[in-house]
């Protein structure tokens, strides 16, 4: 079973920071890569989708790398605001499988 | 363009009784899921269908839990009776079809149960 591990569990920055969110998996036999936002109270927003054969995407302040041979994934989020301030969630696709296995996300807060 | 639709935002109902969640996925998306989401938890998959064919349903609890996708378009989730343990937050999501392809999640239904 492929296991999803996200660290820090909770990171808490003044604005401004430059800030790394880590994620981890157990089995490197995967489709894709999926980060999501998820708001308190809110769904996921998809923020940044890595296929298996790609090493990093880029979405304005947004940069996600994936080194599918150890199991690694970073999220780096450049100038961090307040309004960056959410739960960050990790997903990867099995390629035996077609859902997501997620981890337990980052929590994120950002202050002015 | 709408992305995926669900209803009711909100639900508390007592242990033992029925409900019911709805979800329109987005435009031509084959694929539809229906994951659960426990405080301080990731989401996990209770079922997925490709049109209106559920294709892995492995991790419903089938003697509670009922789906169906009539047309291949919306679906609708049931829980009866319901059990204190069901509290949580129910997502639904949907994609293309094919393995490469970017999901996409509704606002989730939070459910509680007293």
């Amino acid at each position: 079973k492929q296991e999803v591990t996200q660290i820090p569990a909770a990171l808490s920055v003044p604005e401004g920071e430059n800030l790394v969110l880590n994620c981890s998996f157990t089995d490197s036999a995967i489709y894709n890569l999926q980060w999501f936002r998820q708001d308190p109270g809110k769904g996921l927003t998809s923020l940044l989708l890595i296929q298996s054969s790609q090493r990093e995407q880029t979405s304005g302040r947004l940069n996600a790398s994936l080194d599918k041979s150890s199991g690694r994934s970073t999220l780096y989020i450049a100038a961090s605001q307040p309004g960056d301030s959410a739960t960050y969630l990790c997903a990867v696709r099995p390629t035996w499988l077609g859902r997501l296995y997620f981890g337990r996300g980052t929590q994120l807060t950002v202050w002015p | 363009e709408a992305g995926v639709v669900q209803s009711p935002r909100y639900k508390i109902i007592e242990k033992k009784q029925p409900v019911a969640f709805w979800c329109n996925p987005i435009s031509g998306h084959n694929t539809l899921y229906w994951y659960r989401q426990n405080l301080g938890q990731g989401p996990e998959l209770l079922i997925r269908y490709e049109n209106e064919e559920a294709v892995d349903d492995s991790q419903l609890p089938k003697d509670r839990f009922s789906a169906e996708r009539l047309k291949g378009v919306d679906s609708t989730l049931k829980i009866q009776p319901a059990e204190l343990g069901d509290s949580a937050v129910y997502l639904c999501a949907s994609s293309l079809a094919g393995e490469n392809t970017e999901a996409f999640f509704g606002q989730g239904t939070r459910l509680t149960v007293v």
